[in-house]
């Protein structure tokens, strides 16, 4: 597609699910990343993916986020046992870094969750 | 530790008149600054960056930012603010592939 698309776009669970978001990122980017966007924390870093390399996961606020990407291209953020202060839109972006040293990036529309 | 402050909660100004979101930097090394927008039930969406070179970047909407090393500061503005302008902003500094970005700034552009 044009874009980073994200599914589902709204997701509403009780505590204690699991719950998995998906990213398509834009076709032939080769970092994808994922964000969370909540009151009172604002916009945080999760997860970055750099081709093959090892991934980032410096920004995973506990074990109970995991991220995978696979085939370099769909990524999946699963959060396990869900909380209530896991309530946020979660923003995956892509990117990829040009011949001229200049970088393309695109942000998805995001995925609401609302842990009840 | 890299960091972005974005000082204002929220700024209100009234349509036509200089729009300004404050922004400042501590990071070590070269800064990688960036500027986004995020309109009401959409994504967030890039307006400009400074990587290096003339201090005053241009951007999408006719914002521009200027960098300034000595104040550590990169402010968005606008010379005249349309009320199509109100969103919330954010800075960011990019070290090493991530963005950590600033809380926030509601700006709000009234008729």
């Amino acid at each position: 597609g044009a874009g980073v698309s994200q599914s589902p776009s709204n997701k509403v669970t009780e505590k204690g699910k699991d719950v998995e978001l998906r990213c398509d990122p834009i076709s032939g980017h080769t970092a994808l990343y994922w964000y969370r966007q909540s009151l009172g924390q604002g916009l945080e870093f999760l997860i970055y993916f750099q081709g093959n390399s090892a991934p980032d996961k410096s920004g995973l606020p506990s074990d109970r986020f995991s991220a995978e990407r696979t085939g370099g291209s769909v990524s999946t953020l699963t959060i396990q046992r869900t909380q209530q202060e896991d309530s946020a839109v979660y923003l995956c972006a892509s990117s990829l870094a040009l011949a001229s040293g200049g970088v393309v990036e695109m942000f998805g529309p995001g995925t609401r969750l609302t842990v009840l | 530790a890299q960091s972005v402050a974005q000082p204002e909660d929220q700024v209100n100004v009234a349509e036509g008149n200089p729009l300004t979101v404050k922004c400042t930097y501590s990071v070590s090394g070269n800064p990688y600054l960036f500027w986004y927008v995020q309109y009401p039930n959409r994504g967030l969406q890039f307006l400009l960056k400074y990587i290096t070179g003339d201090n005053l970047v241009k951007g999408s909407y006719g914002f521009e930012a200027e960098f300034n090393k000595s104040q550590t500061s990169f402010h968005l503005k606008k010379p005249s603010a349309l009320v199509s302008d109100s969103a919330l902003y954010f800075c960011a500094v990019r070290p090493w592939g991530k963005l950590q970005f600033g809380a926030g700034t509601q700006v709000v552009v009234t008729p």
